[in-house]
């Protein structure tokens, strides 16, 4: 059971858009840590989309986007496109577990 | 560019020792935080712990009594110990540089360990 709640899938046509959703409590995303989000596509390393709440490294288009509010997080997709289909994962460190890393369970989003 | 390596047995026999090796190149290992997560089938990512460069650690509290992790600047290299495996154990390992306050923002391409007899 994953600290971070997350959706197991989403789905959207190509050139729609989709969010995803985590959920945690106020000894994570509801305290001082930030969250950060995870694309992974099969057989690849994971890679950072957005960092700090809602900043993007270069070279992640700006398509991806992030929010924190109170106790949750979203990343935002927009103009779906087939190769964005991968697991999504959320991520933030939690001080009941004396400031481990935690992950959200994973979403699979679906390129319909 | 820090590009990382794992590289250890990807079969271990129960209730044995899982030992990983994770090797930099591109970089030095010294100044940041250095973490081991692991993505088990059907399951999600799951950290492990990490370790800073000067050797200091923090575990997973659900790993903690079985995990060790350490470095060895002077190969450019940090480990992974985890004792008393079982089929739970079998897993996709990552190494990755980050889980010291941030992000992950190098990884490892992942090495598959499956606990088997």
């Amino acid at each position: 059971q994953s600290v971070l709640t997350q959706p197991p899938s989403v789905s959207g046509a190509p050139g729609q858009r989709v969010t995803i959703s985590c959920t945690g409590s106020s000894s994570n995303i509801g305290a001082v840590y930030d969250v950060h989000w995870y694309q992974h596509l099969p057989g690849r390393a994971p890679t950072v989309l957005i960092y700090g709440n809602n900043n993007r490294p270069s070279g992640v288009p700006d398509r991806f986007s992030g929010s924190k509010s109170g106790t949750s997080a979203s990343l935002a997709i927009t103009g779906l496109q087939a190769e964005d289909e991968a697991d999504y994962y959320c991520q933030s460190y939690d001080s009941n577990l004396s400031g481990s890393v935690v992950f959200g369970g994973g979403t699979k989003l679906t390129v319909l | 560019q820090v590009q990382l390596q794992e590289s250890g047995p990807g079969l271990v026999k129960p209730s044995e020792t899982l030992s990983l090796t994770c090797t930099l190149s591109g970089a030095s290992i010294s100044g940041y935080y250095w973490s081991w997560i692991r993505l088990s089938p059907g399951e999600g990512l799951e950290w492990i712990g990490r370790v800073y460069t000067s050797g200091i650690t923090h575990y997973n509290p659900s790993l903690k009594s079985r995990v060790t992790i350490s470095v060895d600047r002077s190969k450019n290299q940090f480990s992974l110990k985890l004792t008393s495996v079982t089929a739970a154990d079998t897993a996709l390992y990552y190494c990755a540089r980050g889980g010291g306050g941030g992000y992950f923002d190098s990884w490892g391409r992942g090495t598959l360990v499956a606990v088997s007899s």
